[in-house]
């Protein structure tokens, strides 16, 4: 069945570079596209950007000169990479598939990430 | 952006009928999905473009709403419904959603 499993660090360090994977199964990275999408605690979802089925990545504009998605489909993995993080970064962060329809109909259970000293 | 604009709470009692709102900024077509979260879990799809019933959902939810303003009702609504409910769209780039209804029951 389609999963999606996000993992990398709980805590981060303000200024340093946030690292996380998303591993999928269940279906092909060729195939649907995977975005990022985070959430502060208590509030509302941010998309941060796509890896397309493509190959090719879009990015919100907010973060665009922070973030940095790629992928390695042998190993069935979509990675985000953000830099300078602040406090205000502190949340947590989903991967999600994407359908043709555009939805998103599968989500990973979400890493939280704190950012402090 | 586009920006989806939701009523922050609502408060209803089991057995009687919902509507959540949801306005865009700019038109979305029927690019408008609906998801329903509970707490310390992720996101879950209910409805899609609109008024498509996801996999799964039970059909006392439904969707409807064209352009810049749509509706997710549930009829009758159920103790277990009480979740934060986003609106999300997908016709104008960057993919935004809305900040969530929270739905109590009495």
């Amino acid at each position: 069945q389609v999963q999606l499993t996000e993992s990398g660090p709980g805590l981060v360090h303000p200024s340093e570079t946030l690292s996380l994977t998303c591993t999928v199964s269940g279906f092909s990275l060729t195939g649907y596209s995977v975005y990022w999408v985070r959430q502060p605690s208590g509030k509302g979802l941010e998309w941060m950007g796509r890896m397309r089925y493509n190959g090719d990545t879009s990015y919100n504009s907010a973060l665009k000169s922070r973030l940095s998605i790629s992928r390695d489909t042998s190993k069935n993995q979509v990675f985000l990479k953000m830099n300078s993080l602040q406090t205000d970064d502190t949340g947590t962060y989903y991967c999600t598939r994407a359908r043709y329809t555009t939805d998103f109909d599968y989500w990973g259970q979400g890493v939280m990430v704190t950012v402090s000293s | 952006d586009t920006v989806l604009t939701q009523s922050p709470a609502l408060a209803v009692s089991p057995g009687e009928r919902v509507s959540i709102s949801c306005r865009a900024s700019e038109g979305v077509n029927s690019y408008m999905h609906w998801y329903q979260q509970k707490p310390g879990q992720q996101p879950k799809l209910l409805i899609y473009k609109a008024s498509n019933l996801a996999s799964g959902v039970p059909a006392r939810f439904s969707g409807s709403g064209s352009g810049t303003d749509f509706t997710l009702t549930i009829d009758p609504v159920e103790a277990d419904d009480t979740a934060t409910y986003f609106c999300q769209q997908s016709w104008n780039d960057p993919y935004t959603f809305g900040a969530g209804t929270k739905l109590e029951l009495k």
